[in-house]
């Protein structure tokens, strides 16, 4: 079964900084790697997914990941965030295909992005 | 907005009683998925439908129950509510059964059992 992990749990930064949010998988078979973001009172939205290729996918908002096989990780970086960054950052990756689809999410990471 | 639409949006009530929260998915997509977000569990697959039928089964409890209409629009009924039922439900919608299918979220259902 595939699992997720999410190493940090909060990450506080300032404004302009830059900031890496970190994702760890687990799977015994190829995968698709997502992030999701969730601001406050709302429900998740895509901020990026990794299918195939490239292996630096860049997504809304100015954020990208990069998938690294080797390390089994899809980091989420942002060069400089702004305050209205600040949200939960969600990692998922999915197995299967047909019928066995779903998304296994990690625990989460709350951005607070800081004036 | 995601294009999918949950109800009710707040709920709160008792221990024992039985509830049923409403999705409609995007226009088009077949695909239905209910989620569970707590404290505690973070974001739990509950089950998926397409197109009526159920695909997948996650973490659900023998207590929950789901399905889909013939319209498409799902309903996930929760009965015999306890205290540790309160959480977010999210419903989500995709148009692709597959792994790579990006699939959007609804605002959620709050439920709160006191």
């Amino acid at each position: 079964a595939q699992s997720v992990t999410q190493l940090d749990s909060q990450v506080p930064v300032f404004e302009e900084a830059p900031v890496e949010l970190r994702c760890n998988y687990s799977s015994s078979v190829s995968v698709y790697l997502f992030w999701y973001v969730q601001y406050p009172n709302q429900g998740l939205q895509l901020l990026l997914k990794y299918l195939s290729g490239s292996t630096l996918v860049k997504g809304i908002n100015g954020f990208e990941a990069e998938f690294n096989k080797s390390q089994t990780s899809f980091h989420l970086r942002k060069p400089s965030v702004h305050i209205s960054d600040t949200a939960e950052y969600f990692c998922a990756v999915s197995v299967g295909g047909g019928s066995n689809y779903k998304l296994t999410f990690g625990k989460g990471t709350l951005l607070t992005v800081n004036p | 907005d995601s294009g999918v639409t949950q109800t009710p949006k707040h709920l709160i009530t008792a221990t024992g009683q039985r509830v049923t929260l409403r999705c409609s998915p995007r226009s088009g997509d077949l695909s239905v998925y209910w989620y569970q977000q707590s404290l505690d569990q973070g974001l739990q697959f509950l089950i998926q439908y397409y197109n009526g039928e159920e695909r997948a089964k996650g973490n659900i409890l023998e207590r929950f129950s789901a399905q889909q209409f013939p319209d498409l629009h799902s309903e996930l009924n929760l009965s015999s509510l306890e205290l540790g039922d309160s959480a977010l439900y999210f419903c989500a919608s995709g148009s692709l059964l597959g792994a790579g299918n990006t699939i959007y979220f609804g605002e959620g259902s709050w439920l709160t059992v006191v």
